[in-house]
């Protein structure tokens, strides 16, 4: 079973609509993350989420909001979004966030903005 | 803040040995990470360094020099599959890691 699974794996949509990313883990960690992917650009950090609470938010505009209802799913809801941020959004887990535990990494989902 | 450099693309042949070079500058610096990511597919935990000094992990080798700021991945007889860009993020207590800008290896046969 694969440690870290998102859905869905590619989205297109609109600059007015409304849809969610969704990201479960199934390690037993207790921290969560949204990484956002541009091409030739480094992996950004969006989100963190400890224990179903948020200890980090890199000043990510407000389209974006997350949701970490327990410690084994985060969402990440998307409305009236920019054809900018056409990316791959990964979600990623690890035991605990304090920065000295290794991530794992679900394979993403592809968002493409018309 | 946190600035980590890694050259952009390397070109080795199948067999050889190549190093993969990253620098950093970064506050409250515990430990760094490596991570491979195939094209198309998630980045996967390769090594992570605490010490100074060089760890060994069958083919795939990574160096720490907390004084200069500096780390180095090495990775010996090259296969097709080791195509892939490789990352590298400094991390530090009490706060998450960044990461660099990726070097995107191209295995030749």
């Amino acid at each position: 079973e694969t440690g870290v699974t998102q859905t869905p794996r590619h989205l297109v949509m609109g600059m007015t609509n409304k849809k969610s990313l969704k990201c479960e883990q199934h390690l037993g960690h207790n921290a969560m993350y949204w990484y956002k992917q541009s091409a030739k650009k480094p992996l950004e950090l969006m989100f963190v989420y400890s224990l179903e609470e948020r200890v980090e938010n890199n000043s990510v505009p407000s389209r974006f909001s997350p949701e970490c209802p327990n410690s084994s799913h985060l969402f990440l809801h998307l409305h009236t979004l920019q054809p900018e941020d056409s990316a791959l959004y990964l979600c990623a887990s690890s035991q605990e966030w304090e920065g000295n535990q290794p991530q794992h990494f679900g394979d993403g989902t592809r968002l493409s903005i018309l | 803040g946190q600035n980590i450099d890694q050259p952009t693309e390397m070109t080795a042949t199948e067999g050889a040995i190549v190093q993969i070079n990253c620098t950093y500058q970064t506050s409250g610096f515990n430990g760094l990470f490596w991570y491979q990511q195939h094209a198309g597919e998630a980045p996967t935990f390769l090594s992570y360094n605490v010490l100074d000094g060089l760890e060994e992990k069958g083919r795939f080798s990574s160096f720490l020099s907390r004084s200069k700021g500096y780390s180095y991945l090495l990775l010996k007889e090259l296969q097709m599959k080791d195509s892939a860009s490789y990352l590298c993020a400094p991390s530090g207590y009490g706060q998450n890691f960044v990461f660099g800008p990726g070097t995107r290896l191209s295995v030749l046969p």
